[in-house]
């Protein structure tokens, strides 16, 4: 997963809290992406980001917010978080195909 | 609209091969293939771009058939390393420079010794 790091990779939440998930990448791409990944469901998208300044949803944005802060960082934000966001999230850079970060599992209680 | 992959799961001995398909509704621009370890992210195999194009790596090979808009993934003598979970992937769009995959649900691939 070199060139792309996300933090933290474990945290557990409590219904209602918030938190962001942080990724950075070193290989100066453009285009950024945010998954999640559940059980038996692959991977679905959350937002996307071609370029710095824009953000655009995904198939599952609902309850998700982002920042595409600068060309390196791409953050995911949860205001209010729901036990159905309980999942692993990845976040992703494409290369020639994507790289993907070592991903953070989230558990919501 | 997510791409179907067949089988779901697959158990292989050492040295036997494997094939993994993925088909879709919509038409096929392009089609990526990963792998995923157990509490691993899921890495890049190959992309195929052209219809008909066969590529390979190690002894994973895949080809692309525009026209039945499908993929296969081909593991030919199959090793203790290719256990995982493969994924293919689409892109939404042809044009667009974001690209934004559309993932199969994956397809588990124990090689047992």
């Amino acid at each position: 997963n070199a060139g792309v790091t996300q933090t933290p990779k474990f945290q557990v939440l409590k219904t209602g809290q918030s938190m962001t998930l942080q990724c950075a990448q070193d290989m100066n791409h453009n285009s950024m992406y945010w998954y999640r990944q559940d059980p038996g469901m692959g991977l679905r998208l959350i937002y996307y980001s071609a370029s710095e300044g824009t953000t655009d949803k995904g198939e599952v944005p609902n309850g998700y917010n982002v920042s595409r802060l600068n060309k390196r960082e791409f953050s995911l934000r949860l205001e209010s978080a729901a036990p159905s966001q309980t999942s692993v999230y990845f976040c992703a850079i494409r290369t020639d195909g994507y790289t993907f970060g070592s991903g953070t599992r989230l558990t919501v209680v | 609209q997510q791409p179907v992959q067949s089988p779901q799961a697959v158990i292989l001995r050492e040295g036997e091969d494997a094939v993994i398909n993925c088909s879709s509704s919509k038409a096929l621009y392009s089609v990526h293939w990963y792998r995923q370890k157990h509490g691993e992210a899921p890495v890049f195999l190959m992309i195929l771009l052209k219809g008909g194009e066969q590529k390979g790596h190690d002894k994973i090979s895949a080809s692309f058939n525009e026209k039945k808009q499908q993929s296969s993934l081909y593991l030919t003598a199959s090793q203790l390393s290719y256990s995982g979970t493969y994924f293919c992937g689409t892109p939404d769009s042809y044009s667009g420079s974001a690209r934004q995959l559309t993932f199969g649900s994956g397809t588990q691939l124990t090689v047992l010794p």
